[in-house]
């Protein structure tokens, strides 16, 4: 069975430092992953995917993601962060043998100015 | 293209009513899915479809039933609303292949009380 966490529930972050937001997955075959933002009363937006062979992974708005395989970890980060960065960010994750497509508990972002 | 529309955008179902959210999209996707996002969790996968008429459970399918007769429509099925379905549904979709990481695309989301 897939499952994905995310460790924190909050990050809080001061603009200008760089930002990191932690996600394990756990899957038989191999990890199709991906990072998603929520902004307040909306849907999910794409921010960036794995993709097989890159360790790291950029995406919209500046963000990037590492892929550890060893670890089994997929973290969200940024160079320096923005005030308007601040919003929900859940990791996803499908196992390659499997149609399903598993979301973490989400990881609230503060960035303060 | 308008992506993937669902209606109605709020709702408030008395225990023990019935109801179906509604869920289009016009990308010509095979794969369709709804999840539930109750306050403060994170998304949990109600069920999924990939393609017409195959549907399949996710994580947390009691209470609930769909069904996908076109590619476009995936419409989600309350029967006897409970308190415990209180949550904001999205519906998604994506263009997913067997060796394919398609991002999802999202509705707006529908916010469902049940008092």
């Amino acid at each position: 069975a897939q499952s994905v966490a995310q460790p924190e529930d909050q990050v809080n972050v001061a603009e200008g430092n760089p930002l990191t937001v932690k996600c394990t997955y756990s899957v038989s075959g191999n990890p199709y992953l991906f990072w998603y933002v929520q902004y307040p009363n909306r849907g999910l937006q794409f921010l960036l995917k794995y993709i097989t062979g890159d360790n790291l992974v950029k995406g919209s708005y500046g963000f990037e993601a590492e892929f550890n395989k060893s670890q089994t970890s997929f973290h969200l980060k940024k160079p320096s962060a923005l005030v308007s960065d601040s919003a929900l960010y859940f990791c996803a994750v499908r196992d390659s043998s499997a149609s399903k497509i598993i979301f973490g508990s989400g990881t609230r972002l503060s960035i303060r100015p | 293209n308008a992506g993937v529309t669902q209606t109605p955008k709020f709702r408030i179902l008395k225990i023990g009513q019935s109801m179906t959210l509604q869920c289009a999209q016009d990308m010509n996707h095979n794969y369709m899915y709804w999840y539930r996002q109750d306050p403060g969790m994170g998304l949990k996968l109600i069920y999924y479809s990939v393609g017409a008429g195959i549907t399949d459970k996710g994580e947390v399918p009691n209470g609930y039933n769909v069904s996908r007769s076109t590619t476009e429509d995936f419409p989600l099925r309350l029967e006897l609303a409970a308190p415990s379905q209180t949550s904001v549904y999205f519906c998604a979709s994506s263009r997913l292949r067997d060796r394919d990481n398609s991002p999802l695309h999202f509705g707006n989301g529908t916010r469902l009380t049940v008092t």
